[in-house]
């Protein structure tokens, strides 16, 4: 399988637990992005890097979010000391990376986040 | 109120018609579109794509037409068929300038059902 990876599928937590989550692009893909869903909504923009550089954040990742991708490849986002409100599936997307290009971004299956 | 992300717009249509699935953009400044089918649990698959400077774009039984006077877009699904079935996202890409990323922001999207 080529496209876009991401562990786990489901995850189940208590509130106040730390959950990271994890994300493999298409493996020629300079960008990634992390986005969220809640159900009836489209995708929030939440980060996004240019192979290992985090270049953008949006207002809705707090403190409390953390995104890394070490080494330009796959991507781990981790969520501290979650919150009810955390609950949503956490989309991972990938694009080539070309410059002053517009580019389509291919998404994973996403992570599906409960918080009890 | 909390539950108005439940109640997605919803477009049903019999096996065979076509369909035609509307999208009002909000920046006048985006210049690049994405339509996007989401299937039950699945992340956003890329449909059709069209860039400003086009008003439509055909593909495969799909066909995307852009109105940038009124800033709206609509996909048009020939011969519909229960496959099709799915959540309808359309996102722009909005303030695009050289050497950023496509950061796409979606609409709230559209439910098509399928009918035999």
């Amino acid at each position: 399988d080529t496209g876009v990876s991401q562990n786990p599928r489901h995850k189940i937590t208590k509130r106040g637990q730390n959950v990271t989550f994890r994300c493999d692009p298409i493996s020629e893909h300079n960008r990634l992005y992390w986005y969220r869903q809640t159900l009836g909504q489209g995708p929030e923009f939440l980060t996004y890097f240019q192979n290992e550089a985090q270049l953008e954040k949006s207002r809705l990742l707090s403190d409390r979010f953390s995104a890394e991708r070490p080494k330009g490849s796959f991507s781990t986002l981790e969520i501290q000391r979650t919150e009810q409100g955390d609950s949503a599936m956490y989309l991972c997307a990938s694009s080539l990376g070309e410059v002053a290009t517009n580019e389509k971004l291919f998404f994973g299956s996403g992570t599906q986040l409960s918080v009890l | 109120g909390e539950n108005v992300g439940l109640h997605l717009p919803t477009l049903s249509v019999q096996e065979g018609d076509n369909s035609i699935i509307n999208c009002a953009y909000s920046n006048s400044a985006s210049d690049y579109f994405i339509w996007y089918k989401q299937e039950s649990g699945k992340g956003p698959q890329f449909i059709i794509d069209i860039r400003s400077n086009m008003d439509k774009r055909q593909g495969q039984r799909v066909t995307v037409l852009l109105n940038k006077t009124v800033k709206h877009l609509s996909l048009q699904i020939a011969a519909t068929q229960p496959g099709d079935s799915a959540v309808y996202f359309c996102a722009e890409n909005i303030g695009f300038a050289a050497g950023t990323a496509s950061k796409l922001t979606f609409g709230t999207g559209t439910r098509l059902q399928v009918t035999l």
